[in-house]
């Protein structure tokens, strides 16, 4: 009974592969993020979703792209990864926007070779 | 300037020492001022919020907020080995449901 359960824990891919990241979050909360936490732990807000409305659209490139299929769900879709996209994707959820608690997921950790 | 600088330490102390850590925000409409944990190879976990200046105590942690200096602090009294963690701060302001983290302090707690 995880909270926020993301899949797959570690994805390991070659360069110029498409990957995606999967969300899911049994609270039953409105509000949905992805983060991007870099080797040196800088934890970064990148996408999220309220009610399967984007409301947060950080300055990714556009190779990131979001998809929110119901309030429970939030996959991440990564197109021709680069070296630097290698990090641990988290994803989080709040009850909603205004919340300062959100929960985190375990995180996947991406490899790019 | 960053939004919150944090120093990313590393700190190590021992057991049972009083820790504090710090951070600075820039943005005055912050509003909301968080701690999260993070276990190694884990997610981040809140671990206390407040809201404007002033103490809030839980347990062993104190959370401190000076709106007026834009500081923000964590102590720990009785530090434990199980404390060791990356200590995160964050910041919320009202109007774009965005939470700022600072880079994180690792902390090393030695029985």
């Amino acid at each position: 009974d995880t909270a926020v359960s993301q899949t797959p824990k570690y994805l390991v891919t070659q360069m110029g592969n498409d990957k995606s990241i999967k969300c899911e979050q049994n609270l039953g909360h409105d509000t949905m993020y992805w983060y991007k936490q870099d080797s040196k732990k800088f934890l970064k807000i990148m996408f999220s979703y309220n009610n399967k409305e984007l409301i947060i659209n950080e300055t990714v490139p556009n190779r990131f792209s979001p998809k929110s299929p119901d309030k429970a769900h939030l996959n991440l879709h990564i197109n021709s990864l680069e070296l630097g996209d290698s990090a641990v994707y988290f994803c989080a959820s709040s009850q909603d926007p205004n919340k300062e608690t959100q929960y985190f997921g375990p995180g996947t950790r991406l490899l790019v070779l | 300037q960053k939004e919150v600088e944090q120093d990313p330490g590393p700190l190590s102390v021992p057991e049972g020492a009083i820790v504090s850590l710090n951070c600075t925000y820039s943005n005055s409409a912050f509003q909301y001022f968080m701690w999260y944990r993070q276990y190694s190879r884990k997610g981040p976990e809140l671990l206390m919020y407040t809201y404007s200046s002033g103490n809030k105590e839980d347990g062993r942690f104190t959370a401190q907020v000076d709106k007026s200096s834009k500081y923000i602090s964590l102590f720990i009294r009785d530090s434990q080995p199980s404390d060791s963690a990356t200590y995160l701060c964050a910041t919320l302001g009202r109007s774009n449901y965005k939470l700022t983290f600072g880079k994180g302090t690792l902390l090393t707690v030695n029985p």
